[in-house]
């Protein structure tokens, strides 16, 4: 069981780059999301998506975009890499929403190193 | 808005000692509560949940019960392994809002043989 993808592992840029993670879901979810993790600060969210074609911004969208061209993926874009997104990402789904006995199935995470 | 707070870390303890990570929430009207636990190198696992006041969640010998009157939600084990090694996020989800959730900063656990 695959469950939720991320692509790639491990990421260095340069400050100035751009790139795009790939989370990838085999579970048929209509939710999914995009995190950072930074020490002491537990998860926040940057956006989501309640189903294919539809996004919206969580907590701390500035300098990210995503798209939802297609229902099992999600895609997290950085247009111009700043030291500042030096982070660990990490994708999650679910299937309607956080619910009570739905929680979010999480991906093992992007860590992702900007110069 | 909603929030979480988690003690401060890291805790580092023996094996075979009693654990309690305390966490506590604010939140508008009925949250559900939830604990992920995070491995070494791996993304978030869902532990246990409580959806409503006085609810129990187990899990791998973990409990936590929802307490309304103190908006908490402790985690507890008895009994610690060297295995249970990990960071402890508490989260909540409000499912008056957006039903998005909300993590605390997480806990940094340690047991040493």
């Amino acid at each position: 069981n695959a469950g939720v993808t991320q692509t790639p592992k491990f990421r260095v840029l340069k400050t100035g780059q751009s790139m795009t993670l790939l989370c990838a879901q085999d579970m048929n979810h209509e939710y999914m999301y995009w995190y950072r993790q930074d020490p002491g600060m537990g998860l926040r969210l940057i956006h989501y998506s309640v189903g294919e074609g539809t996004t919206a911004k969580g907590e701390v969208p500035d300098g990210y975009n995503v798209s939802r061209l297609k229902k099992q993926n999600f895609l997290l874009g950085l247009e111009s890499a700043a030291p500042s997104q030096t982070s660990v990402y990490f994708c999650a789904s679910s299937p309607t929403g956080t619910v009570s006995n739905q929680p979010q199935h999480f991906g093992d995470g992007t860590r992702l190193s900007i110069l | 808005g909603d929030s979480v707070t988690q003690m401060e870390g890291p805790v580092t303890l023996s094996e075979e000692a009693c654990l309690t990570i305390n966490c506590t929430y604010t939140a508008t009207g009925y949250p559900s509560l939830f604990w992920y636990v995070q491995y070494p190198g791996e993304g978030l696992q869902l532990l246990l949940k409580a959806t409503k006041a006085d609810d129990k969640g187990s899990n791998k010998g973990f409990e936590a019960t929802y307490r309304k009157e103190t908006t908490s939600f402790h985690l507890e084990k008895g009994s610690v392994q060297v295995s249970d090694s990990a960071v402890y996020f508490c989260a909540l989800v409000n499912l008056q809002g957006a039903q998005k959730l909300v993590f605390g900063q997480g806990t940094r656990l340690t047991i040493n043989p």
